[in-house]
């Protein structure tokens, strides 16, 4: 079944302990991309990829890290996460050169206290 | 920058209505997408468009790109509580990344 896998989908931590939330997709997609979404913020964009080895920032990067070495893998990075990073992140992907039409992840709830 | 203005922000309807909803932009987009999003998941593609004017539908949603490529509209006809969730628009920006409308939340009144 084609899908973009994310974990951990629940996670409670504190400031400033490092976590990873990996995501995967078995499509083959060249383009992959980080979205944080808030009450009455909408979606915004963190961090994407083109492909391997290509990633630019979003248009809320600060805080967050990421890493393209293969194809299907897009982890992102909270090295010292705060509180104000307490969100529902969604990994997606698309086949497509650019965004085009992305798949979703099924996000991944962090609460930072 | 690019904004994308999308209304109404919420609607409560009854079974069986039919529902509107549209997206405007300040500037010209070459593409629109529309996506649903249910409770506890991700965002679903429902509905691509590539040309301005163009009508374009699945099952009882039905989308079209406005002739000024500024703007588009969503609409579900005979809704179901199936229906529910926030349904989003969004667009390309020229560095080729989405932008998205704030989304508008459709509630069925038991």
């Amino acid at each position: 079944e084609a899908q973009v896998t994310q974990n951990p989908r629940y996670l409670i931590t504190v400031t400033g302990k490092k976590l990873t939330v990996t995501c995967s997709q078995n499509m083959n997609h060249e383009y992959m991309s980080w979205y944080r979404q808030d009450p009455g913020l909408g979606l915004r964009q963190i961090y994407y990829s083109m492909n391997v080895e290509v990633t630019d920032k979003g248009d809320v990067p600060e805080g967050y890290k990421v890493s393209r070495k293969e194809k299907r893998n897009f982890p992102l990075i909270l090295e010292s996460p705060s509180p104000n990073q307490t969100s529902l992140y969604f990994c997606a992907s698309s086949f497509k050169g650019g965004p085009g039409e992305l798949f979703f992840g099924e996000g991944s709830r962090l609460t930072v206290l | 920058g690019q904004q994308l203005n999308q209304s109404p922000q919420s609607m409560f309807i009854q079974e069986g209505e039919d529902v509107s909803m549209n997206c405007t932009s300040s500037s010209i987009f070459n593409t629109w997408l529309w996506y649903k999003q249910e409770p506890g998941e991700g965002p679903v593609l429902l509905i691509a468009l590539y040309k301005a004017g163009e009508l374009t539908s699945n099952g009882r949603l039905t989308a079209q790109f406005g002739i000024t490529r500024k703007d588009s509209f969503l609409n579900i006809s005979a809704s179901r509580p199936s229906d529910v969730g926030i349904y989003f628009c969004a667009g390309p920006d020229s560095n080729y990344q989405l932008i998205w409308g704030a989304g508008t939340k459709l509630i069925i009144k038991p």
